[in-house]
């Protein structure tokens, strides 16, 4: 079944850095949009940004853009997340998600991985 | 800026009917999505495409959409139902939203 672990996160002083992995099995990672959003403590969820399955287009959300990076390799079935200028307001926790593309657009978040916790303090 | 708009919160007894809405002016155009997220876990897709059911999940949970509000419906709700509920769409420029989230509380 799909499965999606997410690793990476933990204490980062404000304006550090910090990649955020998400490895994928169960499927074909190479024919899926792929997402990470994230949830900061006690509060709703916040998309964060999603890559196309070639790599070849990418969108993010405007709190994030211009600081952070998404990035994949499909030969390892990989996700990745690269945040720098990192502030207090990126504490949360991280979810990769597995998406379903609609005439080349993301559509929806199908599979969700457990997260992984980020905290800039 | 776009929003999609959902009560805090909304209490039943077990068995009872809960509704759970979302309001936003893209919906008459777009899809409404609907996930369960159970307290210390990953968030799970209840409801796409407005109506529709993901294998798996349990046949009380149904969702429609009329004009400008989507409903989240679970028909004889049980305890294990208790969780936030999180209705999730798209805009016309591409952004990707979630709802604020409502706390369903089933006792």
């Amino acid at each position: 079944q799909v499965q999606l672990v997410e690793s990476g996160g933990g204490l980062v002083k404000p304006g550090g850095s910090l990649r955020l992995s998400c490895a994928a099995s169960g499927f074909t990672f190479s024919d899926y949009y792929m997402s990470w959003i994230r949830q900061a403590p006690g509060k709703g969820l916040e998309w964060v940004s999603y890559i196309s399955s070639s790599s070849s287009y990418t969108n993010y959300a405007d709190s994030v853009k211009g600081r952070f990076t998404i990035s994949r390799d499909n030969a390892k079935n990989s996700l990745y997340l690269q945040m720098n200028s990192l502030r207090a307001e990126d504490t949360a926790v991280y979810y990769c998600a597995r998406v379903i593309a609609v005439a080349g657009n993301a559509e929806y978040f199908q599979h969700w991985g457990q997260g992984t916790l980020v905290t800039v303090s | 800026s776009y929003e999609l708009t959902q009560p805090p919160s909304v209490s039943v007894s077990p068995g009872q009917t809960a509704r759970i809405t979302c309001s936003g002016d893209a919906l008459p155009k777009k899809y409404a999505y609907w996930y369960q997220q159970k307290s210390g876990q990953a968030p799970v897709l209840v409801i796409y495409e407005d109506s529709k059911r993901p294998s798996g999940i349990p046949e009380r949970f149904s969702g429609s959409s009329s004009g400008t509000m989507a409903t989240l419906t679970i028909s004889g709700a049980q305890v294990e139902d208790e969780a936030d509920y999180y209705c999730y769409s798209t805009d016309s420029s591409g952004n990707l939203l979630f709802g604020g989230g409502t706390k369903l509380t089933v006792l």
